[in-house]
């Protein structure tokens, strides 16, 4: 069973910290990786993909991929109240055309 | 304009009834999806099309039928609902098969009652 995997229960960070979120994937030939932003009631929007290992910067947000251990981490820096929201962390599968998500973290960002 | 668009956006119906949910996209894609979130927020894909051809049919219960008249449409019907199909229910677009991720839809929730 090709799986994403988000442990982490929510998570509160004070504005202006880092808030770090990790994803693992079962698949080791997955090729793409994608985080979306989910705020409640509304429906999920992308933020980041990368493809190859090493870190993808886009404004405050960074993406890193470790495909020999099979993760993939978002870090979001200088966090403001309007980031909290749901996470999802998606992979698509190599040889699947499709993209299966994580469980989400929440995250909750204290003014 | 909207570029994934679903309707209607809330749909409360009771146990037994068949219905139908819309979706249109008019970002030019060639691959169309339906994805179920439970109420743990578990985004789950039931169904995708390309080019009008399903390739994609999750084990989901044969009361679920989807339709692609076109690649612009895939429409969702459900019949003889249960309580347990409450939930939220997104279409979604990419770009063949989405490697550069999918365009979501604004939902439909559906409560069955």
């Amino acid at each position: 069973q090709k799986e994403v995997e988000q442990n982490s229960g929510p998570l509160s960070v004070p504005e202006g910290a880092i808030a770090s979120l990790n994803c693992t994937y079962s698949d080791r030939g997955s090729q793409s990786f994608f985080w979306y932003r989910q705020y409640s009631g509304k429906s999920p929007e992308l933020i980041m993909f990368i493809y190859s290992n090493g870190d993808k910067e886009d404004g405050r947000f960074t993406a890193q991929l470790n495909k020999a251990s099979q993760y993939v981490s978002l870090l979001i820096r200088d966090s403001q109240p309007s980031d909290s929201a749901t996470y999802l962390c998606a992979v698509n599968f190599y040889g699947n055309n499709r993209l299966a998500f994580g469980k989400g973290n929440q995250v909750v960002v204290i003014p | 304009d909207t570029a994934v668009s679903q309707t209607p956006k809330y749909l409360v119906t009771q146990m037994g009834n068949d219905k139908s949910i819309k979706c249109e996209q008019n970002l030019g894609h060639d691959t169309m999806y339906w994805y179920k979130q439970d109420s743990k927020k578990f985004l789950k894909i039931m169904f995708s099309y390309n080019n009008k051809e399903l390739i994609i049919n999750e084990t989901v219960p044969n009361r679920f039928s989807p339709k692609s008249p076109d690649k612009a449409h895939l429409n969702l019907h459900i019949n003889s609902l249960e309580l347990g199909d409450s939930a939220v229910y997104f279409c979604a677009s990419s770009q063949d098969t989405g490697t550069k991720g999918y365009t979501f839809g604004s939902g439909t929730r559906l409560t069955v009652v």
